[in-house]
């Protein structure tokens, strides 16, 4: 099956930009996800990307994608104590069989 | 208009209990997924439930199982529950397809004592 990988931690200052990364094993994967859970709360969709892309931006979020070597980011720039939450990735081939990624804990320190 | 709602947000259940959980998706969404998080397994899904068929299905064992109803609802059901299945269940809801984005509800908090 599919393997998603992310570091566990990432630590960043109020107002750099955070970069969040995430390894893929399988290549046939479609569509490719980042979504924002806080303490106590469900998922929330952040931005998406095909796979036929390699880049999408929307306001302070970037997503890059190299299929070469199935990597994925997400980079929030301008990072706020308000984007303090776990952040996962999450990849689909099809239909709603998603497989995410092990998360990522960002803090934010003011 | 009105997002994804799960019943009830937190239940504790003694090992052997079953347990019914339900998910009301986002009116007009006809998909529903459920997923189980833990913190030693991190988020894995369930199954899927389109137009009241299961069109997908993960790893877990026949004890865990979900319908769905005409109007989209869904329940998923646990039978002769174990500690470990003590999890936040998060259901989602979605249009239909391949390209149609996830809204994730709340989730329900389970814990097996």
């Amino acid at each position: 099956g599919e393997d998603v990988e992310q570091s566990l931690f990432l630590s960043v200052r109020e107002g750099d930009s955070s970069v969040i990364n995430c390894t893929y094993t399988d290549s046939s994967s479609t569509y490719l996800y980042w979504y924002k859970q806080e303490p106590g709360a469900g998922l929330q969709l952040l931005t998406y990307i095909f796979s036929n892309m390699d880049m999408k931006q929307d306001q302070r979020l970037t997503v890059l994608l190299n299929k070469k070597d199935k990597h994925l980011s997400l980079r929030i720039a301008d990072t706020q104590t308000g984007d303090s939450a776990i952040y996962f990735c999450a990849l689909s081939g099809g239909y709603q069989k998603v497989t995410f990624g092990t998360g990522t804990k960002l803090q934010v320190i003011p | 208009k009105a997002g994804v709602t799960q019943t009830p947000r937190y239940l504790i259940k003694t090992r052997g209990q079953q347990v019914t959980l339900s998910c009301s998706p986002i009116s007009g969404h006809r998909s529903v997924s459920w997923y189980q998080q833990t913190p030693g397994q991190g988020l894995q899904f369930l199954f899927e439930y389109f137009s009241e068929t299961q069109r997908n299905k993960g790893n877990f064992p026949g004890r865990f199982s979900g319908r769905q109803f005409s109007n989209s609802r869904s329940e998923m059901n646990v039978s002769t529950l174990e500690l470990g299945d003590s999890a936040l269940y998060l259901c989602a809801s979605s249009l239909a397809g391949t390209s149609s984005e996830q809204f994730f509800g709340p989730g329900t908090r389970l814990t097996v004592l």
